[in-house]
């Protein structure tokens, strides 16, 4: 099993910052890497697919860079609404694996 | 609209038995793969399992491989989850879940609400 490993578990920013979110993958997942976010009460939802690609109508502050085994989703200007949690999960083999999480909260 | 509509969840006894629904429509539900996400309260999200289009293909987290068993039903537009011998540990939110492209497996795009399960006497 591919365990999939996020860092860092809560990552505090001011509203309009930046925040640079990791995820590190046991082996290679090639670039079969998704990113999710998840708000209280809400089922996730995809923002990048395939390492790097915005799933549709996610904003362009959003973008995912990374292959093999190291990967980053960064949010380049913060917004009241992207405070949430942030899984990965690889897709490259079974069985499907996530990150643990990494929440994204105001400072 | 792209849906997908859970039901089935409930409370159930140690080692009982639960079926879970998901109904999908706006989407052409026999071309996906879909699959099966648990969130246990307050924890994060694991894969339970996934289903190909076809229905031919399936697989299982170790977790639950021989309790629990995926089907879907093409004239009705709808996946299940059988889950047979419930454990307190299989007590979570569960979603169904929408592959992204055509006939492979993939990220989800699409999310139900999710339905919960709660394991206990």
């Amino acid at each position: 099993e591919i365990v999939m490993t996020q860092s860092p578990a809560t990552l505090s920013v001011s509203p309009g910052e930046g925040a640079t979110l990791s995820c590190r993958a046991s082996q290679s997942v090639s670039s079969n890497l998704a990113w999710y976010q998840q708000k209280p009460g809400q089922a996730p939802r995809l923002l990048i697919y395939g390492a790097s690609t915005r799933a549709t109508g996610v904003p362009a502050r959003f973008s995912g860079s990374g292959s093999g085994t190291e990967f980053t989703l960064t949010i380049s200007s913060l917004q009241s609404e992207d405070f949430a949690v942030y899984y990965c999960q690889q897709y490259n083999n079974w069985p499907l694996t996530f990150g643990g999480g990494t929440k994204v909260e105001i400072k | 609209e792209v849906q997908l509509l859970e039901s089935g969840g409930g409370l159930v006894q140690p080692g009982g038995s639960l079926r879970l629904s998901c109904a999908a429509s706006g989407f052409t539900f026999r071309s996906y793969a879909m699959s099966w996400v648990r969130q246990a309260p307050g924890k994060g999200l694991e894969w339970v399992s996934a289903i190909s289009t076809s229905g031919g293909s399936t697989y299982y987290a170790d977790s639950v491989k021989g309790r629990f068993t995926i089907s879907r039903d093409k004239s009705k537009n709808t996946l299940y989850l059988q889950m047979n011998s419930l454990r307190a540990e299989d007590t979570a939110v569960y979603y169904c879940a929408k592959d992204l492209l055509v006939g492979a497996f993939d990220a989800f795009d699409i999310w139900g609400q999710g339905t919960m399960v709660t394991v206990s006497s």
